[in-house]
């Protein structure tokens, strides 16, 4: 079993909906929680960074963290095709510079 | 100023041959990272260099693979003898300061395929 799980999608919506991702992991030692957007043959970028347990949010997007569930979530609201893109979350333990990463969730914002 | 480069963009192989790939960080950046992106997977670490030094390379899966960084800027993953499990997109990503303080920029990837 991984130590990140990401459902894999295809998850389609259509425009103007909200869209909701998940992940879960085993590691109780990660402490800094990121989601990456990832075009078609483009690198990931960072959307979303988040320590430790709570909320944060930056425009349409909303970031959840629940530490005692292992359980993060990224909510994007008023959902555009330009949204339409593979999503990945990781993470960090406290110490080390090595970033976990999910599967990634294929999203599809239908105008 | 720019971002991450990685060239080439695209490498073919045939089985047995040695590739290199290049990756040319965000100037001043002291971390540099290595991930390997398998087709419809998130990407996995190979290794991580802070300045010359490869501090962790915990992730790199065989001696065929070998990654330098000798003056801290520009940074080359050689994979010797490629087999057709390495086919995949390699990444690159430059971050600072260190540590999870530090957001990872990636670069576009090489796309190498092992044929």
């Amino acid at each position: 079993q991984k130590e990140v799980e990401q459902d894999p999608g295809p998850l389609s919506v259509p425009e103007g909906a909200i869209v909701s991702l998940n992940c879960t992991y085993s590691n109780s030692a990660f402490q800094y929680f990121m989601w990456y957007r990832q075009y078609s043959r483009k690198g990931p970028e960072l959307l979303m960074y988040t320590y430790s347990s709570g909320n944060k949010e930056d425009g349409r997007f909303t970031a959840q963290v629940d530490k005692s569930s292992k359980y993060i979530s990224l909510f994007i609201r008023d959902s555009q095709p330009s949204d339409s893109a593979t999503y990945l979350c990781a993470m960090f333990p406290p110490l080390g510079n090595k970033l976990t990463f999910g599967g990634g969730t294929r999203v599809l914002v239908k105008p | 100023g720019a971002g991450v480069s990685q060239s080439p963009r695209y490498k073919v192989a045939k089985r047995g041959q040695d590739v290199a790939l290049r990756c040319d960080p965000i100037s001043g950046h002291v971390s540099l990272f290595w991930y390997q992106q398998a087709l419809g997977q998130g990407p996995e670490f190979l290794t991580y260099f802070q300045n010359e030094a490869q501090l962790d390379k915990s992730g790199l899966p065989s001696d065929r693979f070998f990654a330098e960084r000798p003056e801290g800027s520009v940074s080359t993953l050689k994979i010797q003898r490629t087999q057709q499990e390495d086919s995949a997109v390699y990444l690159c990503a430059s971050s600072q300061p260190p540590g999870p303080q530090g957001t990872q920029y990636f670069g576009p990837g090489t796309r190498l395929t092992v044929l």
